[in-house]
């Protein structure tokens, strides 16, 4: 059964800090990788998308890496601004189509 | 494009009672996928749709039921309500042979 891991759980810096939100996943057969935004009572903003034969993908600030073999992949948002706070979720996809969700980080940045 | 579209945004039910909520996808888009998220167990799996045929299931009891129309809209319906079915549920869809999925708004419900 597929288990999808987010560390931290919850993450405060100030505004202008670099940071990385770390996924990782227990079953490497996956067809894909999905980063999501959520903000409070709101539903999910698509991100990026990794395929399984990529390596990263990249969308202004963000960039998205997948290590496939070791599991993890790794969401990196440079110079954050307090409109990226939100809850930042991973999913993968197997087969279909299913996500398997992570609990998320809580990211707040702090002007 | 129109989003994902979900109606109604709010419901407040009791126990016992049924409850139908409703998924517009994306034009074009023939793969609806619904999913609950709650604080405790976060982003679970109901059920997908593609073409009008349920293609995939999560593990939720039969209380929990869907179904796709010829226009690609969804429904899901749960009967006989329980005070842990109060969530937030949230459908996606996907085009044919589309990779990405996109998120509507969600329904908020609670059950009291």
């Amino acid at each position: 059964k597929q288990e999808v891991t987010q560390i931290p759980a919850a993450l405060s810096v100030p505004e202008g800090e670099n940071l990385v939100l770390n996924c990782s996943f227990t079953d490497s057969a996956i067809y894909n990788l999905q980063w999501f935004r959520q903000d409070p009572g709101k539903g999910l903003t698509s991100l990026l998308l990794i395929q399984s034969s990529q390596r990263e993908q990249t969308s202004g600030r963000l960039n998205a890496s997948l290590d496939k073999s070791s599991g993890r992949s790794t969401l990196y948002i440079a110079a954050s601004q307090p409109g990226d706070s939100a809850t930042y979720l991973c999913a993968v996809r197997q087969g279909a189509q299913k996500l398997v969700f992570g609990q998320g980080t809580r990211l707040t940045i702090n002007p | 494009k129109a989003g994902v579209t979900q109606t109604p945004r709010y419901l407040i039910k009791t126990r016992g009672q049924q409850v139908t909520l409703s998924c517009s996808p994306i034009s074009g888009h023939r793969s609806v996928s619904w999913y609950q998220q709650t604080p405790g167990q976060g982003l679970q799996f109901l059920f997908e749709y593609f073409s009008e045929t349920q293609r995939n299931k999560g593990n939720f009891p039969g209380r929990f039921s869907g179904r796709q129309f010829s226009n690609s809209r969804s429904e899901m319906n749960v009967s006989t309500l329980e005070l842990g079915d109060s969530a937030l549920y949230l459908c996606a869809s996907s085009s044919p042979g589309g990779d990405e999925q996109f998120f509507g708004p969600g329904t908020r419900l609670t059950v009291l």
